[in-house]
């Protein structure tokens, strides 16, 4: 089984309002992914896990926050956000094994829209 | 930063012909991956290639490259109207990769 899943698939939500996205992989991956992307623009890396521990935070707001509760899920909590957060975020998962980023495979991706 | 920037930006071929698309990218890396992305949709990737290797093929793709030019290409062959799509290169360092632009590529039938 190489799928990413991702839930919701599209998300509308209001500047007050708190919501989660979540991923889930079944590969026995060590490292995963949130990337944010814009429309027409390459994904730009948010966070990454490694064996579930918070390894890297790209200087992402605070209103944005993950969690990894195990080796298979991922979640990134929305509180308060602006309407120029709405994008397709993407959640990915590698071996992780090594120093090195090896294959990473994506999920469909959640489109959210901030109203 | 590493980030790959892809040449060209935009792609437009007839069905039957050959696809090339270059990345450069400034910084050192382990590994340099292509991915493809269909409109709206996830990332799938296609093929790595390790900063020792200089050419690698999969299927119709045919990937080459080289580091002391920091650069790398990725070729279709025999190209079909479902290829088109966007393609990104993306550089590996320790943990993560950082894409590049993308190439949006138009096969017409």
């Amino acid at each position: 089984d190489t799928e990413v899943t991702q839930t919701p698939k599209h998300l509308v939500m209001g500047m007050t309002n708190k919501k989660s996205l979540k991923c889930e992989q079944h590969m026995g991956h060590r490292a995963m992914y949130w990337y944010k992307q814009k429309a027409k623009k390459p994904p730009e890396l948010m966070f990454v896990y490694s064996y579930e521990k918070l390894s890297i935070n790209e200087s992402v707001p605070s209103r944005f926050s993950p969690e990894c509760p195990n080796s298979s899920l991922l979640n990134l909590h929305l509180h308060a956000l602006q309407p120029e957060d709405s994008a397709l975020y993407l959640c990915a998962s590698s071996r992780g094994t090594s120093g090195s980023t090896d294959t990473q495979y994506f999920g469909p991706g959640t489109r959210l829209t901030v109203l | 930063s590493q980030q790959g920037e892809e040449d060209p930006q935009a792609l437009s071929i007839q069905e039957g012909e050959n696809a090339t698309m270059n990345c450069s990218y400034k910084t050192s890396i382990n590994n340099l991956q292509w991915y493809r992305q269909n409109s709206g949709r996830g990332l799938v990737h296609l093929i790595l290639i390790r900063s020792n290797e200089r050419e690698k093929h999969s299927g119709r793709l045919r990937v080459t490259l080289d580091t002391s030019k920091k650069s790398s290409s990725l070729l279709i062959t025999a190209s079909r109207a479902a290829d088109t799509a966007s393609y990104f290169c993306a550089t590996a360092g320790y943990q993560k990769v950082t894409f590049g632009i993308g190439t949006k590529l138009q096969v017409i039938p």
